[in-house]
């Protein structure tokens, strides 16, 4: 089943804008992880953020992770057409003897011209 | 990371038959697994893929109908067997690497059954 649930399901945006995408989640985890996905295509790793990580930076990217909330942020600044794409996040429970991930619903993100 | 393959990248089928999808890794990996996304869906696991051992497998996938191998640390194969059109989907291998469990998938092969 999956855990997490991400918003807004979809988003437009303009180029330049920064897009902000949530995640949350029911468990308690080690770890989350997010994803782009371009039309159906295989997933690229964005970023790892761990359990005692508040927020991580990556070029235009930044995530935070709010354990009390159980909720994650992942933010785009100075979008670009090329971000277009779904993004997901995707939790790790730490669980011993289980490593797979478990994905949230993921967001379209559509970055106009 | 790691350089991750999938073959074929897309097929259509006929319902009835099987397929089966490989993934070929770059580097030596312990935990590989499969899943599947249906069409504007999230993704779902299938299984765990272990070395020398039969896969572990999640609530409502079987092993008859989605067979796995996985004979050494870089390879492992996924078959969809007697498939229907609810077969439709993406199936994605990723690998772990590192105690922090980061994940990277293979580029998916897209089914479509008829």
């Amino acid at each position: 089943s999956q855990q997490g649930e991400e918003d807004p399901q979809a988003l437009s945006i303009q180029e330049g804008e920064n897009a902000t995408m949530n995640c949350s989640y029911k468990t308690s985890i080690n770890n989350l992880q997010w994803y782009r996905q371009n039309s159906g295509r295989g997933l690229v790793h964005l970023i790892l953020i761990r359990s005692n990580e508040r927020e991580k930076h990556s070029g235009r990217l930044r995530v935070t992770l709010d354990t009390s909330k159980k909720s994650s942020s992942l933010l785009i600044t100075a979008s670009r057409a090329a971000d277009t794409a779904s993004y997901f996040c995707a939790t790790d429970a730490g669980l011993a003897g289980r490593r797979a991930l478990t994905f949230g619903s993921g967001t379209r993100l559509q970055v106009q011209p | 990371s790691a350089v991750i393959s999938q073959k074929p990248s897309r097929d259509i089928c006929q319902r009835g038959t099987s397929l089966t999808i490989q993934c070929q890794v770059d580097s030596q990996v312990t935990m590989m697994f499969w899943y599947r996304q249906q069409p504007g869906q999230s993704l779902t696991l299938i299984a765990t893929a272990n070395q020398g051992s039969e896969a572990t497998y999640e609530s409502g996938f079987v092993i008859d109908k989605f067979p796995i191998s996985r004979p050494n640390l870089t390879f492992s194969t996924l078959t969809v067997s007697n498939m229907s059109p609810e077969d439709s989907s993406i199936y994605l291998c990723s690998v772990s690497f590192g105690a922090y469990n980061e994940q990277f998938f293979g580029p998916g092969t897209r089914l479509t059954v008829l």
